[in-house]
């Protein structure tokens, strides 16, 4: 059974641009959850998706944003990139929505992005 | 074996030794609770969970303890070994009316097992 697949793994882009992040959950989760990784601030809750609505949302501004198409795939977005968006972007996916998953999230292995 | 009262940030061990990794929660609402081991390159892994109507939850090599009372969680790891080398995060759910149902995640600690 194929794991959470993020792509793509290494991503370089320089301040100012966007950038699109694309998860596959495992198959028939319908639950996407998205996480930013950084040294100093750990894991901090991005946004779920559930059934291609944006059920719930972190602190992070705007600039931020995400979607989930039918088959259950999720995209997130930054745009006008900052230095600060350096970071180790997760993907997680459950069956349901988070309060019915006993075993939490699957997690992907990240896609690292690097601003310069 | 090794243990911390407190979460710091790095814990070395022996192999073969027990391992204790602390974490103390924020939430006293919280009732779903979940540890993850994150390898190098890797995202998080589940494993272990435990709901607050339980203190203590047993799985392979490893045990996980709940004091509600003082919002404090451990993992206890039997006989580490170096591929138990990562960083071990704690992580709450709120409970379903509490605002947010993401996973709040602790500070990491950082394991190493030497041989």
């Amino acid at each position: 059974k194929a794991g959470v697949t993020q792509t793509p793994r290494y991503l370089i882009k320089t301040r100012g641009q966007q950038v699109t992040l694309s998860c596959s959950p495992i198959s028939g989760h319908r639950s996407v959850s998205w996480y930013q990784q950084t040294p100093g601030q750990g894991l901090q809750f991005l946004f779920e998706y559930f059934s291609e609505t944006q059920r719930n949302k972190g602190n992070f501004p705007g600039r931020f944003s995400g979607r989930q198409f039918s088959n259950s795939r999720s995209e997130m977005n930054v745009s006008t990139l900052e230095l600060g968006d350096s970071a180790l972007y997760l993907c997680a996916s459950s069956l349901t929505a988070l309060r019915a998953a006993n075993y939490g999230y699957t997690f992907g292995s990240g896609t690292r992005l690097t601003v310069v | 074996g090794e243990s911390v009262g407190l979460h710091l940030p790095t814990l070395s061990v022996q192999e073969g030794d027990n391992s204790i990794i602390n974490c103390a929660y924020s939430n006293s609402a919280s009732d779903y609770f979940i540890w993850y081991k994150q390898e190098s390159g890797k995202g998080p892994q589940f494993i272990i969970d435990i709901r607050s109507n339980m203190d203590k939850r047993q799985g392979q090599r490893v045990t996980v303890l709940l004091n509600k009372t003082v919002k404090h969680l451990s993992l206890q790891i039997a006989a580490t070994q170096p591929g138990d080398s990562a960083v071990y995060f704690c992580a709450e759910y709120p409970r379903k009316d509490q605002a947010g149902t993401a996973l709040i995640f602790g500070k990491g600690t950082t394991l190493s097992v030497s041989s």
